[in-house]
């Protein structure tokens, strides 16, 4: 079945520096989909991307869609402590009717 | 209103117990789901609802019963659950377009400790 792989699994980083995560996989997506989830919580929606190649940004946030419909990275510029969490990309197919295929998580930690 | 609400916010039942959980959105959503999610994982598809009708049943045990009463509302009953059926139960909508998902929207979740 179609999979997503996620990367970097975890990340460490200071306060104020850029983070960057991205998805890949090996069959065709029509929507990407980037959610935060906080623990105990349930998934926010960040950016939704519905055509190739767009590039959308969501205050310090910016994700794009891959040219070739198999990818798609989150960038979160100056991150702060309330950043942390765990990032969840998600792909939709033409093909998959109502499923949504998850990726493993990043997950990310901010050091004030 | 964007939003999708789920009770209660914490469940814990015994073995023998019946429970349910309840969600509601009043985006003007036609597709509700319910997904399960066990600790550092992502969700897990359960089942969908489109304009009312079950759509997708992902093999899910027949402890597990989905009920939607009407195109806001979305219940689980819960009987006879398992310890390993411990989780975080999320409700998310959607507005079906061609019969695809397009962007999800979750509940805050329910988490469920069966004892």
């Amino acid at each position: 079945g179609q999979q997503l792989n996620q990367s970097p699994q975890s990340m460490f980083i200071q306060e104020g520096e850029d983070v960057s995560m991205n998805c890949t996989s090996s069959s065709i997506f029509n929507t990407w989909l980037w959610y935060k989830q906080d623990p105990g919580e349930g998934p926010v929606l960040l950016i939704a991307l519905y055509k190739a190649g767009e590039l959308t940004s969501n205050g310090r946030l910016t994700a794009q869609f891959g040219i070739t419909r198999k990818d798609s990275f989150l960038n979160i510029s100056a991150s702060i402590p309330s950043d942390v969490g765990i990032y969840f990309c998600a792909g939709q197919s033409n093909t998959g009717g109502f499923k949504t295929i998850f990726g493993a998580g990043t997950r990310l930690f901010v050091k004030a | 209103d964007t939003e999708v609400t789920q009770t209660p916010k914490h469940l814990v039942m015994g073995m023998t117990n019946k429970k349910s959980l309840k969600c509601e959105q009043h985006m003007g959503h036609r597709a509700m789901y319910w997904y399960k999610q066990k600790a550092k994982k992502p969700p897990e598809l359960m089942f969908v609802y489109s304009y009312e009708k079950l759509s997708i049943n992902e093999s899910v045990p027949s402890r597990f019963s989905p009920e939607c009463p009407n195109s806001s509302l979305l219940n689980l009953h819960l009987h006879a659950l398992q310890p390993e059926d411990s989780a975080l139960y999320l409700c998310a909508s959607s507005q079906p377009t061609s019969g695809r998902a397009k962007s999800l929207f979750f509940g805050p979740g329910t988490r469920l400790t069966v004892l």
